[in-house]
């Protein structure tokens, strides 16, 4: 089984200020990772994965995550945030190999930032 | 593709009304997931489907909750008689291969 720890609930930050987002996991089984973005009154997108290779995958709108396999962890990055990513962002694991099954989600950040 | 489609996308009724929720996921998606979310417990998952099997009802929070999956492209979230705690935000998300999961834009219900 999976599961999965967003260190902050609540995450305050000014424009164009560096942000970083914590996500750890446990899982006895190899995964795929997940980042989504849930903006206000809106459903839940995608906003980057790692699936295998490169271990630092980026988003087209500036984020990045690490996979880092020996501190479980997937954390999410921006240098310079704008108003606009202000959101929740959850973090979600699969374990891969045998059935597909669901992701297990994190209760998920609330970024705000503020001008 | 249009996406998930869900709907209503607001529906408001009262204690002991019986409510159905529906969605339409991705043509060629082979999995259904049902999903709400409050403020109180954040998102939570309520059963999912493959193939319009269910596979996992771990999560449907009890016997007034029921969920359907007649063919490919349909599949309604049913609860009776509806309870004030039930108001949330309901979303439905489909998949395939990898687990990346598209989400719908979900429906806001309300019961008095």
């Amino acid at each position: 089984a999976q599961s999965v720890t967003q260190l902050d609930s609540q995450v305050p930050v000014f424009e164009e200020a560096p942000v970083e987002l914590r996500c750890n996991y446990s899982s006895s089984v190899s995964v795929y990772l997940f980042w989504y973005v849930q903006y206000p009154n809106q459903g839940l997108q995608l906003l980057l994965k790692y699936l295998s290779g490169s271990t630092l995958v980026e988003s087209i709108n500036g984020f990045e995550a690490e996979f880092n396999k020996s501190q479980t962890s997937f954390h999410l990055r921006k240098p310079s945030v704008h108003i606009s990513d202000t959101a929740e962002y959850f973090c979600a694991v699969k374990g891969y190999g045998g059935s597909q099954g669901n992701l297990i989600f994190g209760k998920g950040t609330k970024l705000s930032v503020k001008p | 593709d249009a996406g998930v489609i869900q709907s209503p996308r607001h529906e408001v009724t009262e204690m002991g009304q019986e409510v159905t929720l529906r969605c339409k996921p991705i043509s060629g998606h082979d999995y259904l997931f049902w999903y709400r979310q409050t403020m109180m417990r954040g998102l939570e998952l309520l059963i999912y489907f493959n193939n319009n099997v269910p596979i996992d009802d771990s999560g449907m929070p009890e016997d007034r909750f029921s969920a359907k999956m007649p063919n490919a492209s349909f599949s309604t979230l049913k609860i009776q008689p509806s309870e004030p705690r039930d108001s949330a935000v309901y979303f439905c998300a489909s998949s395939t291969g990898v687990g990346e999961q598209f989400f719908g834009p979900g429906t806001r219900l309300t019961v008095l």
